[in-house]
């Protein structure tokens, strides 16, 4: 079993819809990266959470310590969001350890 | 300000071959991560430099794995006698602090594409 899992693999949504994507770990973490990769294979750094909650933008990031459950929320999705998101956490020290990453695609 | 660079961008190499890869981090950033990426996967860690000692090597596959940042900016990551397996997209990233703590932000490069043939 991996130790972080994300859900669904797959995504597609039409414009305007909004989309959850869902994050899991199984070990004890300092903190939870919300990553986006676009085609191509550029990362960007969303958001990093250790408790709580983040908004930037049409962008949500929350994250329950106690369930080891995190997720990001688009809200009023565009085409432009199309990408690859992936979930990493950071086990104490720096390394951090991904997910497979969730593929969406948002069609107008 | 320039963000983080990868060279080459593209890299194909014959099975056996020795390749480098290199990183050029954001001017100023003490930790410099490596990390690989195989076809619809996320990236796996390879290795985190604090200036220029490996704090961290334990995500080297094997031996045939090497990497250097010896005056502490520019790394390249080095691979012997490569194997098909070798193939994927080997990413870069650094960050300013390097102490783990929790306000830390890890800048990525857009990642050399290595096919072993």
């Amino acid at each position: 079993k991996n130790e972080v899992e994300q859900s669904p693999q797959n995504l597609t949504a039409q414009e305007g819809e909004f989309i959850t994507i869902n994050c899991s770990y199984s070990v004890g973490i300092s903190a939870l990266h919300w990553l986006q990769q676009h085609p191509g294979g550029g990362i960007v750094s969303l958001f990093m959470l250790s408790s709580g909650k983040k908004k930037h933008g049409r962008l949500i990031a929350t994250i329950n310590i106690q369930e080891k459950h995190s997720s990001l929320h688009i809200t009023a999705s565009h085409p432009r969001d199309s990408a690859v998101y992936i979930c990493a956490v950071r086990q104490g020290g720096n390394k951090l350890v991904f997910g497979a990453g969730t593929i969406l695609r948002v069609k107008s | 300000g320039a963000g983080v660079s990868q060279t080459p961008s593209n890299k194909v190499t014959e099975k056996g071959k020795y390749v480098e890869l290199r990183c050029d981090p954001i001017s100023g950033h003490t930790a410099l991560y490596w990390y690989r990426q195989s076809l619809g996967q996320g990236p796996e860690f390879l290795i985190y430099f604090q200036g220029t000692g490996a704090a961290d090597d334990s995500g080297l596959p094997n031996d045939r794995f090497f990497a250097v940042r010896p005056e502490g900016s520019v790394s390249t990551l080095k691979i012997q006698r490569t194997e098909r397996g070798d193939s994927a997209v080997y990413l870069c990233a650094s960050s300013s602090l390097g102490t783990g703590g929790r306000g830390e932000t890890q800048y990525f490069g857009p990642g050399t594409r290595l096919l072993v043939l």
